[in-house]
């Protein structure tokens, strides 16, 4: 079967980073997408990884490892309204994004 | 960046009653377009994706007689949900996605919807 594996929450300091993980096993791979939800809203795009290796988009970074299905999305200095959901999804040999549970980020200040 | 438009934002309605969702690509066309549905702390459901022109596939256990979808043209699909019950009061977010299939999804806003 297809699965998504990320972890359900984490809990980090305003103005440190952060790193959420996601491991994944699908049924062929053409690429890797995180989004950012914050709670009673749709989701938002933050990254697509095809390729290996990583990805920097200011202060958010994404990277992917295909041979060891393996992503996370790094976040830098963070920011109280950095507080989201972030969700893993994969899209699979049929161009359908299978989803993650979503990783609940809490920012302490 | 791409924008997709859902409508209303948020509805509440009789059980029994049916209440229909639109979804729209501002500016692109979309000839795929997906409906999820999300409870409170849950993640994202794929209900049924939608190519214009052609009939929605449905998901495994999503009754395709209870969510009507149609995509009549490359800007608008629209979700009717018919006999409205309680249990179906969530959470329905629809996305777009362009002409190539490796490209990202763009989420509406969603359309809470309460029954009563």
């Amino acid at each position: 079967g297809q699965n998504i594996d990320q972890p359900t929450e984490m809990t980090a300091t305003e103005g440190a980073i952060v790193q959420i993980n996601c491991t994944y096993q699908t049924s062929g791979f053409n690429g890797l997408f995180w989004y950012q939800q914050h709670a009673g809203e749709a989701p938002t795009f933050l990254s697509y990884n095809v390729l290996d290796g990583l990805e920097e988009k200011g202060r958010f970074s994404s990277f992917l490892s295909r041979s060891k299905g393996y992503s996370y999305l790094l976040l830098k200095e963070l920011q109280m309204k950095d507080s989201a959901s972030y969700l893993c999804a994969v899209m699979d040999s049929n161009y359908q994004l299978i989803w993650g549970a979503g990783t609940k980020l809490i920012i302490k200040p | 960046g791409a924008v997709v438009s859902q409508h209303p934002s948020w509805v509440i309605c009789k059980s029994g009653t049916s209440v229909k969702i639109e979804c729209r690509s501002l500016d692109f066309q979309a000839t795929t377009m997906f409906w999820y549905r999300q409870f409170p702390k849950q993640s994202l459901m794929l209900m049924a994706t939608s190519n214009e022109g052609s009939k929605a596939t449905y998901e495994q256990g999503v009754e395709k007689d209870k969510f009507l979808i149609n995509h009549a043209s490359l800007t608008l699909s629209t979700l009717t949900v018919t006999s409205a019950h309680p249990e179906d009061s969530s959470f329905y977010i629809c996305s777009a996605r362009g002409l190539a299939e490796a490209s990202e999804q763009y989420f509406g806003p969603g359309t809470r919807l309460t029954v009563t």
